[in-house]
């Protein structure tokens, strides 16, 4: 079974300051992944996908980039957060054939102030 | 445009009261409807996926049922433990849409 981490778990930022979220899958390859950021009390909203190394596709224009340097490595960035960019950020991992239930890291908490 | 919307945003449940959570959706070709369940401060944990309408899984005190337009997670005999967020999500190409989740909490 596919196992995710996540790091740091939590993070708390100045506004302005650069940001770089590590996700690493374990227990499967050629995985599609995904960023999805939550809001308190709200529900998943994806940010990125990536179906291989180096393929990346953005759902929400934003603050926020995604890089895949390698099969199981999802990393996201930010060159100067904002205040908006505070939430929890979760990475997923989801098998290429067939259907996809995606499994989640634990995520991380992201404060900006 | 492939949505998912989720009934009651909250539920407030005593110790053994059954109930049913609804998850209703609108998808071009349904590949497939995930539950999950989230606890706070932690990711999803997948529970069920369903494929065709009239599908059921079961798992402990739960069971997902799936029609044409919506899914049903029934819960009998909920323990304080039951208490979490439950996600439900469809399949559209890639990627998984969301709903916003029901937020249930059992008093013992």
């Amino acid at each position: 079974s596919q196992t995710i981490h996540q790091w740091p778990a939590t993070l708390v930022q100045p506004v302005g300051s650069p940001l770089s979220l590590e996700c690493t899958v374990e227990g499967t390859s050629n995985p599609n992944l995904y960023w999805y950021r939550q809001a308190a009390g709200r529900g998943l909203q994806l940010l990125f996908y990536s179906v291989g190394i180096g393929q990346i596709s953005s759902e929400v224009p934003q603050n926020l980039s995604a890089s895949r340097p390698q099969d199981r490595q999802f990393i996201l960035s930010s060159k100067k957060l904002l205040l908006s960019d505070s939430g929890f950020y979760l990475c997923a991992s989801a098998a290429v054939a067939g259907v996809r239930e995606q499994f989640f890291g634990p995520g991380t908490r992201l404060t900006v102030l | 445009e492939d949505q998912v919307t989720q009934s009651p945003e909250a539920l407030r449940l005593q110790e053994g009261e059954s109930s049913s959570l609804n998850c209703s959706y609108t998808v071009s070709g349904l590949r497939g409807l995930f539950w999950y369940r989230q606890d706070p401060g932690k990711g999803p944990e997948f529970l069920f996926t369903l494929y065709s309408a009239g599908e059921e899984k079961e798992k402990e005190r739960l069971k997902a049922t799936l029609t044409k337009k919506e899914s049903f997670l029934h819960i009998t005999a909920p323990k304080p433990e039951d208490s979490a967020t439950y996600l439900c999500a469809v399949q559209a190409q890639y990627k998984l849409i969301f709903g916003s989740g029901t937020r249930l909490l059992v008093r013992p």
